[in-house]
């Protein structure tokens, strides 16, 4: 069985420029989460998707934004892109989170670099 | 004060040493408990999941939860080189809301 998959693997992109990260879930996961794992730093909370809507946010500006699709894969968008987004950008899924607490299985991530 | 607090290490111990990493942590409404591993550049991978207080052991790995004193530990019995990674602890209280560590840097020497 597929983990979660996440591309590209790395992105490089200059400073204003804007970001799109992708994400698959492991087959039957309904959820989504997004991260940003800075250098040095735990991994902070960015956004959640359930069934195809947000369902919360991180402490992040509304330039990370994001969506789910009808096949439960995600998309992060980071618009107008500062030095400070360099991080691993990682994926995470599990089951329906309205229940029950759900394990969270990781995806590599996507290494973004801001020049 | 963090909500959730992890020597960031580096710990280096000899092949075959018994390792024990430890979170402690603020919220008393936290009840799963969870230990990732992460290797450099990938992301981090479950190793331990536990509810409540106690211990849960699998291979060479035990987890310890302590709610009274909010302390979680992780033990791993005949460390090897390749148990070399950043070890991660996270809880929740059952809500979409996962608490990390910043990860302890764990080195295994041959």
């Amino acid at each position: 069985e597929a983990g979660v998959t996440q591309s590209p693997t790395h992105l490089i992109k200059t400073r204003g420029q804007q970001a799109t990260l992708r994400c698959s879930p492991i087959s039957g996961h309904t959820s989504v989460y997004w991260y940003q794992q800075a250098l040095g730093l735990g991994l902070q909370f960015l956004l959640w998707y359930d069934e195809g809507e947000e369902r919360n946010r991180g402490n992040f500006p509304p330039r990370f934004s994001g969506r789910q699709f009808p096949n439960y894969s995600s998309e992060l968008n980071v618009n107008a892109l500062e030095l400070e987004d360099s991080a691993l950008y990682l994926c995470a899924s599990s089951w329906d989170q309205g229940a029950t607490n759900e394990k969270l299985f990781f995806g590599s991530g996507t290494q973004l670099s801001v020049l | 004060q963090k909500e959730v607090e992890q020597d960031p290490g580096p710990l280096s111990v000899p092949e075959g040493a018994i390792v024990s990493l430890n979170c402690t942590y603020s919220n008393s409404a936290f009840q799963y408990f969870m230990w990732y591993r992460q290797y450099s550049r990938k992301g981090p991978e479950l190793l331990m999941y536990t509810y409540s207080s106690g211990n849960k052991e699998d291979g060479r790995f035990t987890a310890q939860v302590d709610k009274s004193s909010k302390y979680i530990s992780l033990f791993i019995r005949d460390s090897q080189p390749s148990d070399s990674a950043t070890y991660l602890c996270a809880m929740t209280s059952g809500t979409y809301k996962y608490i990390f560590g910043t990860g302890t840097r764990l080195k295994v020497l041959a």
